[in-house]
């Protein structure tokens, strides 16, 4: 069993849809989340990180549910800009222990 | 400021020959990831440094990859001899010292993107 799961898509969605996205981990250990954006042949990058208490930046709305080892992405308004593939992110406990184990990502694209 | 570098960008080489890769950690940072992403499959840690010091080399393959950080900065990768299933796209990152309880973002390099024929 991989230690991220996640649906690898792709989800097709005409523009201003909302799309949610969703992934699991087996690790309870897992100590931080994140969601990660990947454009084709591109480097990974911070879209946001993930809290217990659920958290929003503009249309992004991320939630974790540690009970169930659960993380979900909500994408609202989508805009052709959002097409790319999102990687789902866990890291165990701070510190020395600093290695992000990534999910094989979710594909995104947004169209007219 | 400059973000992390990597190069090559791209390398063709054939299997048996040795390819070095090299990442230009963020200024100041202490922490240097290796990471890969084999076609098809998920992103994976290789190592991480801190500093000049291998903090965790659990994700390296075998021991035909060595990597090291002389001096605390930039970062070389070497895979020697080069196997078929080595090719993909070579990622390095970098973070600040760590601070609190959940440590630093990541920033990534744009990868090195190697095939071994």
């Amino acid at each position: 069993r991989k230690e991220v799961e996640q649906d690898p898509g792709p989800f097709n969605v005409p523009e201003g849809a909302t799309v949610a996205f969703n992934c699991t981990y087996s690790n309870s250990a897992s100590q931080s989340f994140f969601w990660y954006r990947q454009d084709c042949r591109k480097e990974p990058k911070l879209l946001m990180s993930v809290y217990s208490s659920g958290n929003e930046d503009g249309r992004f709305t991320a939630q974790l549910n540690r009970a169930s080892q659960y993380i979900s992405l909500l994408i609202r308004d989508s805009k052709l800009s959002d097409s790319a593939t999102y990687l789902c992110v866990v890291k165990p406990m701070g510190g020395t222990a600093s290695k992000l184990t990534f999910g094989t990502g979710t594909r995104l694209q947004v169209t007219l | 400021e400059a973000g992390v570098t990597q190069f090559p960008s791209h390398s063709v080489i054939e299997k048996g020959q040795t390819v070095t890769l090299r990442c230009d950690p963020i200024s100041g940072h202490d922490n240097l990831y290796w990471y890969r992403r084999v076609m098809g499959k998920e992103i994976k840690f290789l190592l991480h440094f801190v500093k000049e010091s291998k903090q965790d080399e659990s994700g390296m393959p075998n021991n035909r990859f060595l990597a090291e950080r002389t001096g605390g900065t930039y970062s070389t990768l070497k895979v020697q001899p080069a196997e078929l299933e080595d090719s993909g796209v070579y990622f390095c990152a970098s973070s600040p010292p760590t601070s609190g309880r959940l440590g630093n973002e990541q920033f990534f390099g744009p990868g090195t993107r190697l095939t071994v024929l």
